[in-house]
């Protein structure tokens, strides 16, 4: 069974760069066709697509951030990873990572996701 | 970008009602729409993706129609269980995705 895991650092200050881990556990993530993805929530919110990669490395940033983020794999390991620069107090969000898979006919939908770290960015 | 509006943003509703909740697309998606359900303190749930097919597991009294750019998400007998927070979410520009503002279901 497919299990997904982050790992971090809790806080970050105002600035600097936060960088977060997803592992997956119980299948490759070289596999063709998946989509690994980041997605955050602050709180009392909804849900904000960050970015995907691909498992040969291509990416895919939410414009919004495009500027800060950046998405890493790394398939010896079986992880991929979150890097997002200058961060301030409204990057402060529950951090999820999740695996974007098509259906038979080509739908890709999120159908498994990481529990969420959270990530508070204060001084 | 493709903007996703649901409606309403929250709902209040007793255990055995049948419960709509909308979702519009701000350009055609086709059937490119998945739900999800997101309980307090928990990773969301992929619930129906392609607009109406029920994702495995996922209990029968949970139903999706729509195509282009309206959608509907219906739960036709709700149970204490279904308490929780809905998402739409195109995945018509797949991996690039955006979701719904969210609607939270509470009970009455």
């Amino acid at each position: 069974q497919l299990q997904l895991q982050e790992s971090g650092p809790g806080l970050v200050k105002p600035s600097e760069t936060l960088s977060l881990t997803c592992t997956v556990s119980g299948g490759s993530i070289s596999s063709s066709s998946y989509y690994w993805g980041w997605i955050r929530q602050p709180p009392g919110k909804g849900l904000e697509w960050i970015g995907s990669i691909y498992y040969s490395g291509s990416t895919y940033y939410n414009p919004s951030l495009k500027s800060r983020v950046t998405i890493s794999v790394d398939t010896s390991k079986n992880q991929f990873s979150l890097k997002l620069s200058s961060v301030t107090a409204a990057d402060t969000a529950v951090y999820y990572c999740a695996r974007q898979s098509p259906s038979v006919a080509g739908y890709y939908g999120m159908d498994v996701w990481g529990q969420g770290t959270t990530v508070t960015v204060s001084s | 970008d493709i903007q996703m509006t649901q409606s309403p943003s929250s709902l209040s509703a007793s255990v055995g009602d049948r419960v709509t909740i909308t979702c519009r697309a701000s350009q055609s998606i086709s059937s490119y729409l998945n739900w999800y359900q997101q309980k307090p303190g928990k990773a969301p749930k992929l619930l129906i993706y392609a607009a109406s097919s029920l994702q495995s597991g996922v209990p029968s009294r949970f139903s999706g129609s729509g195509s282009g750019t309206d959608f509907t998400l219906t739960i036709s007998s709700l149970q204490p269980e279904d308490f929780a927070t809905y998402y739409c979410q195109q995945s018509y520009s797949t991996p690039k995705i955006t979701f719904g503002q969210g609607t939270r279901l509470e009970i009455k």
